[in-house]
């Protein structure tokens, strides 16, 4: 069966430093990958999304960038945090045709001070 | 106008109630739609797929209405675990991702 790792679970992180936050998936090939931000109290924001090694979208112009080095990793950067990239970020993956169900990973808190 | 809209509640019901909700949805390309549930502070996890047809799954039945635009979501003989925001998601035509509601809060009371 397939699972989505991410990690860390929390992140506390001053403002103005970089991040790294990984997502992995194990027992599917070739998923198309997402990065979700929710910000407290409000709906799921689409960031990213990837359909293939190094094939990134953007949706929401920001001081984020995403990365995919191998098929099932996919990675949400930054070089300058800012307090507004609080929240819960959360990882998914779907089977790779346009209009599957995405599957969600367990997301990383990150609170900016 | 938000692409996919919730009433955000909370619904507060009895145990053993029957509950609704509605989310409305504005482009009419979207061609996939889901509920989600989200616990507190935990991620998304899926529910079930709205069928043109409507589907069940044991106490949930999902209803779309492409005329108005609109899926429910019924929950029957609610239980105190049913307690969470529920999220409906569209994706639309030639569009990977989905677009999310802001969610329905649920609190089911003893």
């Amino acid at each position: 069966s397939q699972t989505i790792h991410q990690w860390p679970a929390t992140l506390v992180q001053p403002v103005g430093s970089p991040l790294s936050l990984e997502c992995t998936v194990e027992g599917t090939s070739n998923p198309n990958l997402y990065w979700y931000r929710q910000a407290a109290g409000r709906g799921l924001q689409l960031l990213f999304y990837s359909v293939g090694i190094g094939q990134i979208s953007s949706e929401v112009p920001q001081n984020l960038s995403a990365s995919r080095p191998q098929d099932r990793q996919f990675i949400l950067s930054s070089k300058k945090l800012l307090l507004s990239d609080s929240g819960f970020y959360l990882c998914a993956w779907s089977p790779g045709l346009a209009g599957d169900t995405q599957y969600f990973g367990p997301g990383t808190r990150l609170t900016v001070l | 106008r938000k692409e996919v809209e919730q009433d955000p509640g909370p619904f507060n019901v009895p145990e053993g109630a029957t509950v609704a909700f509605n989310c409305t949805y504005s482009n009419s390309a979207s061609q996939s739609f889901f509920w989600y549930r989200q616990d507190c502070r935990k991620e998304p996890k899926l529910l079930m797929s709205v069928y043109s047809s409507g589907n069940e799954d044991g106490r949930f039945t999902a209803q779309l209405n492409r005329a108005s635009q609109y899926i429910s979501l019924l929950i029957r003989d609610s239980k105190l675990s049913d307690s969470a925001t529920y999220l409906c998601a569209v994706i639309s035509t030639g569009r990977r991702a989905l677009t999310f509601g802001s969610g329905t809060r649920l609190q089911v009371q003893p």
